[in-house]
C-alpha cells in the first residue's frame, strides 16, 4: 500500500510555462484534494473532488485547473505559471465526509517559478 | 482568511517535558483535527475531536476543546526528540461541503 503519491517531487518552471502535477492514491478513497503551503500561511485548499468526474473550487483556485478522470488519480494543472505559484503542493485523500475521517497526505511537490 | 490560529508560533523544550499548543478559531465547527508535519514531509493525522466532545486522549496526546471560547489545545506529554515537527489544527465548519481549514501551525523543537 503506497498510500498517496505525488509526481514530481521537485520542479522549476519559467514564468508562462505549463505543467501538470499528478496525485495517485491506492486506498479507494472517494474524496481528493489539492493544497498549497506557503511560509506562515498553513495549508490552503485549491480544488477538491468528491468523486470520479467531479471537481470543485476551494479557497484559492485561480490559475489552476484540475481533473479527476479516474477515481485513483487527481491532476493539478498550471496553464501559465506565475512566480506567485511558487509553493509546496500537497495532495490528500479521504474515504468519505471529512467531518468524520482524517485526510491522508502525499509527500508534496516543491515548485519554483522563476 | 485562516480559520485557525495556533499559539505559540514556535516552542522549544527539553526531552521529557510537556508541550502545549493552542488553537483558536472563528466560526462554529463540526469537528477539529490536529496534524503533524515533519520537515519536508506531508501531514499526518493525529487526533479528531468532535464539537460535542470536551477532551480526548491518544497515547501521549491529550486534546481539549472549548466551543464557548472557540479554542482547542494539544498537549504532548513526556516529549521526545522525535516529536520535533510542526503541528497544525484544522477545523471542519458546519456550513457547506465540510472541508478542512488549517491554521498556521506551531513549530515544536524537542532537544535531547
Amino acid at each position: 500500500n503506497a498510500g498517496v503519491t505525488q509526481t514530481p517531487k521537485f520542479r522549476v518552471l519559467k514564468t508562462g510555462q505549463s505543467m501538470t502535477l499528478l496525485c495517485a492514491q491506492d486506498m479507494n478513497h472517494e474524496y481528493m484534494y489539492w493544497y498549497r503551503q506557503d511560509p506562515g500561511m498553513g495549508l490552503r485548499l485549491i480544488h477538491y473532488s468528491v468523486g470520479e468526474g467531479t471537481t470543485a473550487k476551494g479557497e484559492v483556485p485561480d490559475g489552476y485547473n484540475v481533473s479527476r478522470l479516474k477515481k485513483q488519480n487527481f491532476l493539478l494543472g498550471l496553464e501559465s505559471a506565475a512566480p506567485s505559484q511558487t509553493s509546496v503542493y500537497f495532495c490528500a485523500s479521504s474515504p468519505r465526509d471529512p467531518s468524520y475521517n482524517e485526510q491522508f497526505f502525499g509527500p508534496g511537490t516543491r515548485l519554483t517559478v522563476l | 482568511s485562516q480559520q485557525g490560529e495556533e499559539d505559540p508560533q514556535a516552542l522549544s523544550i527539553q526531552e521529557g517535558e510537556n508541550a502545549t499548543m493552542n488553537c483558536s478559531y472563528k466560526t462554529s465547527i463540526n469537528n477539529l483535527q490536529w496534524y503533524r508535519q515533519n520537515s519536508g514531509r506531508g501531514l499526518v493525522h493525529l487526533i479528531l475531536i468532535r464539537s460535542n466532545e470536551r477532551e480526548k486522549h491518544s497515547g501521549r496526546l491529550r486534546v481539549t476543546l472549548d466551543t464557548s471560547k472557540k479554542s482547542s489545545s494539544l498537549l504532548i506529554t513526556a516529549s521526545r526528540a522525535a516529536d520535533t515537527a510542526s503541528y497544525f489544527c484544522a477545523t471542519v465548519l458546519n456550513t457547506g461541503f465540510q472541508k478542512l481549514v488549517f491554521g498556521t501551525g506551531t513549530r515544536l523543537l524537542v532537544s535531547p
